[in-house]
């Protein structure tokens, strides 16, 4: 049974690219979150998803990144022009339905260059 | 919203020691309080957890205690190795249905040979 899958483990951006971050949850878990932990720091919430919908974006900057979790695939945190206060990494965590279980995957390290 | 404060910000040991690290929360309405590890490059990894209606749980070398009234809560780790070095995250959620994590800002513990 493998856990929250995340991909890639590192990416390098030029300031004004785009970077997209994948994570793949547990199966049967249909509950996934996004988290930020900028360098010594603790993680901080960006978003709660739920297949095909958004539930909860309250820690996500308005604008340039979104995020989404498609019916099928998996989900995808998108930045657009990408400053280096982006770079960070960028953890997904995936649940079932009744909340326990919180897994994370292993973070997606992203750069700005 | 949920504000977690924890304390000390980095903490030295003697192999064997206690290790102690102190979390206050401000939300009385915050419910679930997870502990987590994390090594350098890692993902953050659940150690141990409690609940609003226990005021203490042990897993072998690790307890945790909460004081509802006072909203703190401690990881407690005895007899301290080596391989504890890491950083230690505490958090609080209001657990309704799914769990938005809120993260303290990191303890580093060194457990010295």
């Amino acid at each position: 049974n493998a856990g929250v899958m995340q991909n890639p483990r590192h990416l390098v951006r030029r300031r004004g690219q785009e970077a997209r971050l994948r994570c793949s949850p547990v199966k049967g878990h249909s509950h996934v979150y996004w988290y930020r932990q900028l360098p010594e720091e603790g993680l901080k919430f960006m978003v709660y998803l739920q297949k095909e919908n958004i539930i909860d974006e309250s820690g996500m900057p308005k604008e340039r990144f979104s995020a989404e979790f498609p019916k099928e695939g998996p989900s995808i945190l998108r930045i657009q022009q990408v400053v280096r206060g982006d770079s960070a990494a960028y953890f997904c965590a995936s649940s079932p339905p009744w909340g326990d279980g919180y897994t994370f995957g292993s973070g997606t390290r992203l750069t700005v260059v | 919203g949920e504000n977690v404060e924890q304390h000390p910000s980095t903490l030295s040991v003697q192999e064997g020691d206690s290790a102690v690290i102190k979390c206050t929360y401000s939300d009385s309405a915050s419910n679930y309080f997870p502990w987590y590890k994390q090594e350098l490059g890692k993902r953050p990894q659940l150690i141990i957890d409690i609940r609003s209606n226990v005021g203490e749980k042990k897993d072998q070398r690790i307890a945790v205690t909460l004081n509802k009234t006072a909203k703190h809560f401690s990881l407690h780790i005895t007899e301290t190795q080596p391989e504890d070095s890491a950083v230690y995250f505490c958090a609080a959620s209001i657990s309704t249905g799914f769990q938005k994590l809120v993260f303290g800002t990191g303890t580093r513990l060194l457990v010295s040979p």
